[in-house]
């Protein structure tokens, strides 16, 4: 059973384009989310996290969005570089039981940004 | 290079052999935590450490895996009698658990391949 969900495996964006790429949740005991990003041969990079008290975290370029009504949650990356270029996962965890002990990631998005 | 360390980066084993791989984490972090990476998943939780204790394991953690943090600093990964379902990325994170924040940071992982 896939708690968490990213349905696009792939998405193609233009340079300085607006990049979205969306993940849902079915497990309502998730409250924390985080969006890691991972180059080819190298582990996660931590991106930018939300908790469920909030509906939208601001880290420079990188924006996060939490519907919670809906499980869902998005990554805005704007203007998109061509270093943002990697593959992307969302991941979530029952912070207020467990802490962060324990992540369940997305099956992950490939972004590719076009010069 | 203060980030968390994982050896070797690669192994290839014949099957029913037995493999270890270590972790170093980011100093002064007292969670640790393992999952493992299949081709087109998510990293999937597998087993974390508080400082030396082993507070929680996966199902997906059979009995020919076994882990270790003798002195709460590195971690080992015991993977005995390897088969070819465990051709894998091994990945490790650390945190430091303050009550507030969590977020995990990932080794450039392990790399599995068993023949």
């Amino acid at each position: 059973d896939q708690q968490v969900k990213q349905n696009s495996p792939s998405l193609s964006v233009q340079e300085g384009r607006i990049s979205i790429l969306n993940c849902d949740y079915t497990n309502s005991m998730f409250d924390y989310f985080l969006w890691y990003k991972k180059y080819p041969a190298e582990g996660p990079t931590f991106l930018i996290s939300i908790s469920s008290i909030k509906d939208k975290n601001e880290d420079g370029r990188f924006t996060v969005f939490l519907n919670k009504s809906a499980k869902h949650l998005s990554l805005h990356i704007v203007p998109s570089q061509p270093g943002d270029s990697a593959v992307y996962f969302c991941a979530a965890s029952d912070w207020s039981n467990f802490g962060n002990e324990k992540l369940t990631f997305g099956t992950g998005t490939r972004l590719t940004i076009i010069p | 290079d203060t980030g968390v360390s994982q050896n070797p980066r690669h192994k290839i084993t014949k099957r029913g052999q037995n493999v270890t791989f270590r972790c170093d984490p980011i100093s002064e972090h007292n969670r640790l935590y393992w999952y493992r990476q299949t081709l087109g998943q998510g990293p999937e939780f597998l087993t974390y450490f508080q400082n030396e204790a082993q507070l929680e394991k996966s199902r997906l953690l059979s009995d020919r895996f076994s882990a270790e943090r003798p002195k709460g600093s590195f971690s080992t990964l015991e993977i005995q009698r390897t088969e070819q379902g465990d051709s894998a990325m091994y990945l490790c994170a650390s945190s430091l658990n303050s009550g507030d924040t969590d977020t995990q940071y990932f080794g450039p992982g392990t790399r599995l391949t068993v023949l």
